[in-house]
């Protein structure tokens, strides 16, 4: 357990289903991340939100859309995903300041079909 | 593209051997490196992470080692073992900000007993 938990660990969807994934982390970062990995490519940066304010969206499609209702709670809603938005869904958060590492979940497992 | 990016995609040693993982990156701004490990069917995992004001730092079997002349970094591993298997990736903060992590595509590890 690294501090970071992340729901469901699996989860398989329709195109047309509404699922949102959750984040939570108990470590006092004031920073939360939601990453994608995709097979044979590096870790694609999403969203990330500091003390609660969304700082930066990767040009992501807008049927994903993130929701952090505290520094503690992190949640990704997906709708009408297509089957290339399969894909391992990180969390991450880190403290403040410079030359922090990122704490990840173990991530969610998503596929869609 | 990319700034951060490795060498070799695969490595296979033997159990007890030592292991060298490469990392290039092109940001001569980056100021921060931090090596992750990712096991099957988890979140990528903090290793151990360098300045960069510093060329060199140790960890409980791990080194990295830091050249800024020619923008490389790698991950020594001693004495490997079977639960060293994993993919390893690096990331570089090239400043500024916790959220400037930047990821490589990972090396993945195969230890042979």
């Amino acid at each position: 357990e690294t501090g970071v938990t992340q729901t469901p660990r699996h989860l398989v969807m329709g195109m047309t289903n509404k699922k949102s994934l959750k984040c939570e982390q108990h470590l006092g970062h004031n920073a939360m991340y939601w990453y994608k990995q995709s097979a044979k490519k590096p870790l694609e940066l999403m969203f990330v939100y500091s003390l609660e304010e969304r700082v930066e969206n990767n040009s992501v499609p807008s049927r994903f859309s993130p929701e952090c209702p505290n520094s503690s709670h992190l949640f990704l809603h997906l709708h009408t995903l297509q089957p290339e938005d399969s894909a391992l869904y990180l969390c991450a958060s880190s403290g403040q300041g410079n030359n922090y590492g990122y704490t990840f979940g173990s991530g969610t497992r998503l596929t869609v079909v | 593209g990319e700034s951060v990016g490795l060498h070799l995609p695969t490595l296979s040693v033997q159990e007890g051997d030592n292991s060298i993982i490469n990392c290039a990156y092109s940001n001569s701004a980056s100021d921060y490196f931090i090596w992750y490990k990712q096991e099957s069917g988890k979140g990528p995992q903090f290793i151990i992470d360098i300045r960069s004001n510093m060329d060199k730092r140790q960890g409980q079997r791990v080194t990295v080692l830091l050249n800024k002349t020619v923008k490389h970094l790698s991950l020594q591993i001693a004495a490997t073992q079977p639960g060293d298997s994993a993919v390893y990736f690096c990331a570089e903060n090239s400043g500024g900000s916790n959220y400037k992590l930047t990821f490589g595509k990972g090396t993945l590890l195969t230890v042979n007993p």
